[in-house]
């Protein structure tokens, strides 16, 4: 069965500094795909980056960058010059075949 | 927005009732799938259609059930509620299957069981 953890429940990081969330997972499919999630309080869940399994770079959508380390089964999300906007919850998710599966996800708080 | 449309948006109702939570995908995503997000559980996936068919299921309750109709909308009932079935209930839509597929998300409807 898949497994997705994201050890971190909480993290802080000061505006305009870069942060990394953590997100390790479980498969032995080796075609997956790996997604990132963000979560405002408003509560709709907003699509971020997208990492084939068998993709050679790592996944870049403009401030948002995918550290994906295969062998370590790793997939952490890079935030760079982080933004007030940015504090929300940050799920990762895999995908098999039909369903995504997420983490417990991480609470992102940007201080001013 | 995602282009996912999920009404109500809001619903409140009392133990034992049974409610109709209904999802309209983005213009040619023929998947969809819903989502349970409660505090405790956190984003729990239920079930999936594609073009019609019933293809995946997760940790969904028999009291609970879905369809996707021929126009690709979608509807989950939730029969005999509990109190535990309070939560965040969200519909996705996606362009294509397999593991490439990234999910669009509704604006979710939060069902509070009183």
């Amino acid at each position: 069965a898949q497994k997705i953890t994201q050890t971190q429940p909480g993290m802080f990081v000061q505006e305009k500094e870069a942060v990394t969330l953590d997100c390790t997972y479980d498969t032995s499919d080796p075609s997956y795909g790996l997604f990132w999630y963000k979560q405002p309080s408003s509560g709709e869940m907003i699509f971020l980056i997208y990492q084939g399994s068998y993709d050679q770079q790592n996944a870049t959508e403009g401030r948002y960058s995918l550290n994906f380390q295969k062998a370590r089964k790793s997939a952490n999300l890079v935030i760079s010059a982080s933004q007030l906007g940015d504090s929300a919850m940050y799920f990762c998710a895999m995908r098999e075949n039909a369903d995504m599966r997420f983490g417990a996800g991480t609470r992102l708080t940007v201080k001013p | 927005d995602s282009g996912v449309t999920q009404t109500p948006k809001h619903l409140i109702t009392a133990t034992g009732q049974r409610v109709t939570l209904r999802c309209s995908p983005r213009s040619g995503d023929l998947s969809v799938y819903w989502y349970q997000q409660s505090l405790d559980q956190g984003l729990q996936f239920l079930i999936q259609y594609y073009n019609g068919e019933e293809r995946a299921k997760g940790n969904i309750l028999e009291r609970f059930s879905a369809q996707q109709f021929p126009d690709l909308h979608s509807e989950l009932n939730l029969s005999s509620l509990e109190l535990g079935d309070s939560a965040l209930y969200f519909c996705a839509s996606s362009p294509r299957q397999g593991a490439k597929a990234e999910a669009f998300f509704g604006q979710g409807t939060r069902l509070t069981v009183v």
